[in-house]
């Protein structure tokens, strides 16, 4: 049974720096990976999709790596702002159009 | 419309009525999956649909929960006789078909909130 995994459970880091909110899984046979954002009280909004035989994808700010062997993706963060805030998620599935198994989530928070 | 549409936003119902969560995903999605999130908990999968058939619906948690899909568009969660224990967000998703770019982006609605008390 794939189990996926996010440590910290939150972070809080000063405007303007570099994180990087790690993703572990425990199956390596995945179709793709996927991180999203939610705020409190709303939907999931997707920030990046990894399929397996990618290494990374970048999109403005934010470039997701993808270790498929070692079962690990990290999701990085240049020069964060306050409305990076938020809770992100990853997630793994199996096969195409196959259920998303998610993490927990890391809730942000970037002090201004 | 331009994303994937959930109603009602919030229901409050009594335990032991019955509630129907509504999902108008998005236009040309193919794939249509149900998800639940409680307080402090991750996402639990429920169910997923292809077009109109539900290929996996191991995530319902009892005979109590059943969806359908009609003409490949509009799905209804329906819950029956419901429990505390079955206030939670459920959140909807689609993707596009297979044959696509990108299979197996999903892109979720801002949740139906079920309180029951």
């Amino acid at each position: 049974k794939q189990e996926v995994t996010q440590i910290p459970a939150a972070l809080s880091v000063p405007e303007g720096e570099n994180l990087v909110l790690n993703c572990s899984f425990t199956d390596s046979a995945i179709y793709n990976l996927q991180w999203f954002r939610q705020d409190p009280g709303k939907g999931l909004t997707s920030l990046l999709l990894i399929q397996s035989s990618q290494r990374e994808q970048t999109s403005g700010r934010l470039n997701a790596s993808l270790d498929k062997s070692s079962g690990r993706s990290t999701l990085y963060i240049a020069a964060s702002q306050p409305g990076d805030s938020a809770t992100y998620l990853c997630a793994v599935s199996a096969g195409a159009n196959s259920k998303l198994t998610f993490g927990k989530g890391i809730t942000l928070s970037v002090r201004p | 419309g331009a994303g994937v549409s959930q109603s009602p936003s919030n229901k409050v119902t009594e335990k032991g009525k019955d509630v129907e969560l509504r999902c108008d995903p998005i236009s040309g999605h193919t794939a249509l999956y149900w998800y639940r999130q409680s307080l402090g908990q991750g996402l639990e999968f429920l169910i997923y649909f292809q077009g109109n058939s539900a290929p996996d619906k191991s995530g319902l948690p009892s005979d109590r929960f059943s969806a359908e899909r009609t003409g490949g568009s509009v799905s209804t969660l329906t819950i029956q006789r419901t429990q505390q224990e079955d206030s939670a967000v459920y959140l909807c998703a689609s993707s596009f078909p297979s044959d696509r770019p990108n299979t197996g982006e999903l892109f979720f609605g801002e949740g139906s909130r079920l309180t029951v008390l």
